[in-house]
């Protein structure tokens, strides 16, 4: 079974430019999560998708970032404009299914630099 | 503001000895706790996953879970240096079930 796929993998752009990341997740997932994780730190949830529904975006700084599921499959997620403190790998994941036992399963992430 | 706390370590033990690792949550109402792994430059992977009070075992691994202490740990018998890696402990709070984590334990298991 092919895992969560992300790009890019790596990616370095100057501030106030913007920058978008592409998620794939298990193949009939139904759930898909973003990360932020900052160096040092646990991952911090920002988004969370119930097929393409939003279920959860309290962390996610709207001034900034949006995120789309347009399908219920395969999820984008953008900055714009950048900020210095964006840099940190960028996490998706992704569950069976929205419930307490569905066990959540990581993408190998894509790490932005800002400067 | 639900929390989840971990020693953040480095927690350095000698090769085949047990390492134990430490969590403690806030929320009553968590149902769900998630040890994962992840070693530097990569992304977290999941290695055990505890749902009642107790013990549960899967390999070298055994976590336990104390729901009226908030308290979740992960044992990891006969270290081994592959074992060294930073340790995420996960707790699912709330209505949405989104996953909160700690900080992370850095183990470090000399050979």
């Amino acid at each position: 079974e092919a895992g969560v796929a992300q790009s890019p993998r790596y990616k370095i752009i100057e501030k106030r430019q913007s920058v978008a990341f592409w998620c794939n997740p298990i193949s009939g997932h139904a759930t898909l999560y973003w990360y932020q994780q900052i160096l040092g730190q646990g991952p911090k949830l920002l988004i969370q998708f119930q097929n393409n529904g939003v279920v959860d975006d309290s962390q996610l700084p709207k001034d900034r970032f949006s995120a789309e599921r347009l399908k219920g499959v395969d999820s984008t997620l953008k900055i714009q404009p950048a900020k210095l403190e964006d840099s940190a790998v960028y996490l998706c994941a992704s569950s069976l299914a929205l419930g307490s036992s569905y066990e959540q399963y990581f993408g190998p992430g894509t790490r932005l630099t800002v400067t | 503001q639900k929390e989840v706390e971990q020693n953040s370590g480095p927690l350095s033990v000698p090769e085949g000895a047990i390492a134990s690792l430490n969590c403690t949550y806030s929320d009553r109402g968590s149902q769900s706790f998630f040890w994962y792994r992840q070693y530097s430059g990569k992304s977290p992977e999941l290695i055990m996953s505890i749902y009642s009070n107790g013990d549960k075992e899967d390999g070298r691994f055994t976590a336990q879970l104390n729901k009226a202490s908030q308290y979740v740990s992960l044992l990891i018998r006969d270290s081994q240096p592959s074992d060294s890696a930073t340790y995420l402990c996960a707790v699912n709070t709330g209505s949405n079930y989104k996953l909160t984590f700690g900080k992370g334990t850095l183990l470090t298991v000399n050979p």
